[in-house]
């Protein structure tokens, strides 16, 4: 069945540095999503992306989708106390979606 | 716009007895929702996908007869867990389906607690 897996699970980063979470789908996606979960919270649309190679900014967000629309990447330039929370691709065959595992951020001021 | 709301937000019930959880689109029509499951600190797991006026998608290992799935309106969808068991204590959460923009939004999620 389909599987999307992200890497890498935990990341603890120091206030400034940057960040980068991958994902990979055993399967070619229609398209991705991305979200934020903060702490107790529920997920919170980011962005989608539907083309292959596509890239797209955020402020200091920078998402990516692979050529083969197998995988995607979400880099985060100097890292904010606020940017805390579990980040989750999500990806998209037809009309349902498969999340991610998830990388959670940790970033210390 | 894109308001997903869920109700309860937390409930709390005694093994046996069944829950029924609501999730509404405020403000647009969703022909699509889903039901994800998600325990600490792990992803979210889907379970069904709810059809205005069919009958939902159920994930393979989810017994649709535990989690009844009704999606009766363009802005409704509600989740029955049936006879509740300890083992059924996690976090719901709904989405809809914002056709038009292939983009779905998150109602606030349901916490489950079955003493």
């Amino acid at each position: 069945g389909q599987q999307v897996m992200q890497i890498p699970q935990y990341q603890h980063v120091q206030e400034g540095e940057d960040f980068t979470t991958y994902c990979n789908s055993s399967t070619t996606l229609s398209n991705i999503q991305w979200y934020k979960q903060r702490p107790g919270g529920h997920p919170v649309f980011l962005i989608q992306l539907v083309k292959s190679g596509e890239v797209k900014k955020q402020k200091r967000l920078t998402f990516q989708f692979g050529e083969a629309k197998k995988n995607s990447s979400l880099h985060i330039t100097a890292t904010q106390t606020t940017d805390v929370g579990t980040y989750f691709c999500a990806g998209g065959t037809g009309n349902q979606f498969y999340f991610g595992t998830g990388t959670s951020l940790t970033v210390i001021p | 716009g894109a308001v997903v709301s869920q109700h309860p937000s937390r409930v709390i019930c005694k093994s046996g007895t069944s829950v029924k959880i609501e999730c509404r689109s405020l403000d647009f029509q969703a022909t699509t929702m889903f039901w994800y499951r998600q325990f600490p600190k792990q992803s979210l797991m889907l379970m069904a996908t709810s059809n205005e006026g069919s009958k939902a998608t159920y994930e393979q290992g989810v017994e649709k007869d535990k989690f009844l799935i009704n999606h009766a309106s363009l802005t409704l969808s509600t989740l029955t867990v049936t006879s509740a068991h300890p083992e059924d204590s996690s976090f719901y959460i709904c989405s809809a389906l914002w056709g038009g923009k292939e983009t779905q939004y998150f109602g606030p999620g349901t916490r489950l607690l079955v003493l």
